[in-house]
């Protein structure tokens, strides 16, 4: 079946490093959808990409989404101790549902 | 507008028993996912209701069962319960103008721990 997946599974960084995860789909997708959770809440919707090789801003936030429209990135410069929580990735299935990836989770050392 | 809201918010179980999990929607909107979540294993999909019949449906067994009422509000109830049933259950509502996946806004979520 249609898969979502995402690396790295976990990420340490220094508070001030930069991060990157990745969100690859076994199919082509229509959109994709990016959503944070912080520790103990629950997931909030940062954004969603529509075109291909499309690539949007929020403040230290970079989303890309790839040019066949299987793959997409989120970058964030200078990571700050607000950035810790887990991001999911996620793209609509054929049935229409979403599928999320697995998440990656993002420690951040002050 | 007010946001997802759902029911109870903490739950304590015993294996065998059934439960049953409110979830409100944001208002105009039509759609309502259940997930279930636990660590290490992301956001797994149980089902999703649209106008009261459910469209799409997870791997999960059938002791999972969902329904949807006519002013979009829905539950879920998973009977017969399993140790690892334990996980925070997840609603999620959104507009579905388009029939397309479209944002998913969360509720706070149901932590349902089973002993």
């Amino acid at each position: 079946g249609q898969q979502v997946m995402q690396i790295p599974q976990y990420q340490h960084v220094q508070e001030g490093e930069d991060f990157t995860t990745y969100c690859n789909s076994s199919t082509t997708l229509s959109n994709i959808q990016w959503y944070k959770q912080r520790p103990g809440g629950h997931p909030v919707f940062l954004i969603q990409l529509v075109k291909s090789g499309e690539v949007k801003k929020q403040k230290r936030l970079t989303f890309q989404f790839g040019e066949a429209k299987k793959n997409s990135s989120l970058h964030i410069t200078a990571t700050q101790t607000t950035d810790v929580g887990t991001y999911f990735c996620a793209g609509p299935s054929n049935t229409g549902k979403l599928i999320f990836g697995q998440g990656t989770t993002l420690q951040v050392k002050p | 507008k007010a946001g997802v809201t759902q029911t109870p918010r903490y739950l304590i179980k015993t294996r065998g028993q059934q439960v049953t999990l409110s979830c409100s929607p944001i208002s105009g909107h039509r759609s309502v996912s259940w997930y279930q979540q636990t660590p290490g294993q992301g956001l797994q999909f149980l089902f999703e209701y649209f106008s009261e019949t459910q469209r799409n449906k997870g791997n999960f067994p059938g002791r999972f069962s969902g329904r949807q009422f006519s002013n979009s509000r829905s539950e879920m109830n998973v009977s017969t319960l399993e140790l690892g049933d334990s996980a925070l259950y997840l609603c999620a509502s959104s507009l579905e103008l388009a029939g397309v996946a479209d944002t998913q806004y969360f509720g706070p979520g149901t932590r349902l721990t089973v002993l």
